[in-house]
């Protein structure tokens, strides 16, 4: 079975330009989450979504970030102007449902801000 | 005050030891507890589940303890293939927060 799966693995940008990362869970998953994690940090929520509503979104910066999912099965994180400090690694992790406690990750995108 | 509070490491002990990692979590509230690994780039993943009764899987042991709010996770016999960092979660209703991670390296 495959697992989740994110692209790009890597993007580097200048800073004030746009920037988009795209995920996909595994079937059947209905609970997508969007992380970031920073170097020797762990993982920190930016955006829960239950199929295709954004139930959680309390820590994703809206004035930069954005988030869609819009046939509850992929999802699509954009930063607008990215910044300096946006540079991290973005993961998407999937689960069946938010009461099934095992969250799967994908590999992340690792992004680069100049 | 972060949700889950870890010591760091490193941590760089020699094949065959025992080691230790110890977690704090400030909301009594939690619900359920994790212990991920996660390799040098790659993402993290699910170790084992901290069950209140503690629950072992091989090697590892994990405990919770309620009273003091803290999760132990245990290894045995380290083998080179635990060099990884240990990430600790707790639940609270729909959020879960991870710790910092603590370092381990086992050394030949």
């Amino acid at each position: 079975e495959a697992g989740v799966v994110q692209s790009p693995r890597y993007k580097i940008i200048e800073k004030k330009q746009p920037v988009a990362f795209w995920c996909n869970p595994i079937s059947g998953h209905n609970t997508l989450y969007w992380y970031l994690q920073n170097l020797g940090q762990g993982p920190e929520l930016l955006i829960r979504y239950e199929n295709e509503e954004a139930v959680d979104d309390s820590q994703l910066p809206k004035d930069r970030f954005s988030a869609e999912r819009l046939k509850g099965v992929d999802s699509t994180l954009k930063i607008q102007p990215a910044e300096l400090g946006d540079s991290a690694v973005y993961h998407c992790a999937s689960s069946l449902a938010n009461g099934y406690n095992e969250q799967f990750f994908g590999p992340g995108t690792r992004l680069t801000v100049l | 005050r972060k949700e889950v509070e870890q010591d760091p490491g490193p941590f760089n002990v020699p094949e065959g030891a025992t080691v230790a990692f110890n977690c704090t979590y400030s909301n009594s509230a939690s619900q359920s507890f994790f212990w991920y690994r996660q390799d040098c780039r790659k993402e993290p993943k699910l170790l084992m589940s901290v069950y209140s009764s503690g629950n072992e899987d091989g090697r590892f042991t994990a405990q919770l303890n309620r009273a003091s709010q803290y999760i132990s996770l245990l290894i045995r016999d380290s083998k080179l293939s635990d060099s990884a960092t240990y990430l600790c979660v707790s639940q609270e209703g729909n959020q879960f927060y991870f710790g910092t991670g603590t370092s381990l390296t086992v050394i030949p």
